[in-house]
């Protein structure tokens, strides 16, 4: 089985300033990651996820996080965010690259608030 | 191309009722699943089907959950009898072929209150 911590269940920061959103994860096996944004009132999209190669990933909207397997971290950042960036953050696992059969483990979220 | 939709977007019942909540995935996507959200908590995955079946379904809760995919397009999950511990965010997600490499696309929630 795996899990997944979000720490951080709100993470206010300035306008234009940079942000991590922590990510740890616990599995016996090898697993897939994912971060996943939500919107007010919009469904949930994919950010970026991580499934070989390079340890760094680039999503959309100018995330990135950064795979550690030896920390078991997979945390969020972005160098400089906007107004916009205000949204509900959600860490995943999965032992296949779609998610698998039996769905995505998700963390508690994490609201990133962004103060003018 | 339209996303994952979700009807209602929110339901406000009373302990011991009925609900239906209704998934409409994306067209010709093979994969649907129903995750759900109780307020704090993580969302937790409750079963998947391919087309019509169902795949796995050891996330349902209990025999009080049903949930069909009629013609393997949309999907019903109902609830009966309600009670008060079933209040959350219900997710639907669907992808394409594949549920090893296929991205889930989810929908925006139906926010479920039982009082």
């Amino acid at each position: 089985a795996q899990s997944v911590t979000q720490l951080d269940s709100q993470v206010p920061v300035f306008e234009e300033a940079p942000v991590e959103l922590r990510c740890n994860y616990s599995s016996s096996v090898s697993v897939y990651l994912f971060w996943y944004v939500q919107y007010p009132n919009q469904g949930l999209q994919l950010l970026l996820k991580y499934l070989s190669g390079s340890t760094l990933v680039k999503g959309i909207n100018g995330f990135e996080a950064e795979f550690n397997k030896s920390q078991t971290s997979f945390h969020l950042r972005k160098p400089s965010v906007h107004i916009s960036d205000t949204a509900e953050y959600f860490c995943a696992v999965s032992t296949m690259a779609g998610g698998g059969a039996d769905g995505l483990t998700f963390g508690k979220g994490t609201h990133l608030i962004i103060q003018p | 191309e339209a996303g994952v939709t979700q009807f209602p977007s929110h339901s406000v019942i009373e302990k011991g009722q009925t609900v239906t909540l209704r998934c409409d995935p994306i067209s010709g996507h093979d994969n649907l699943y129903w995750y759900r959200r109780v307020m704090g908590k993580e969302i937790k995955f409750l079963l998947h089907f391919v087309k019509e079946s169902k795949q796995d379904e050891s996330g349902m809760p209990n025999n009080r959950f049903l949930a069909e995919r009629t013609g393997g397009t949309y999907s019903t999950l109902k609830v009966q009898p309600a009670e008060l511990e079933d209040s959350g965010v219900y997710f639907c997600a669907s992808s394409q072929e594949s549920p090893s490499t296929d991205t889930q696309y989810f929908g925006p929630g139906t926010r479920l209150t039982v009082l």
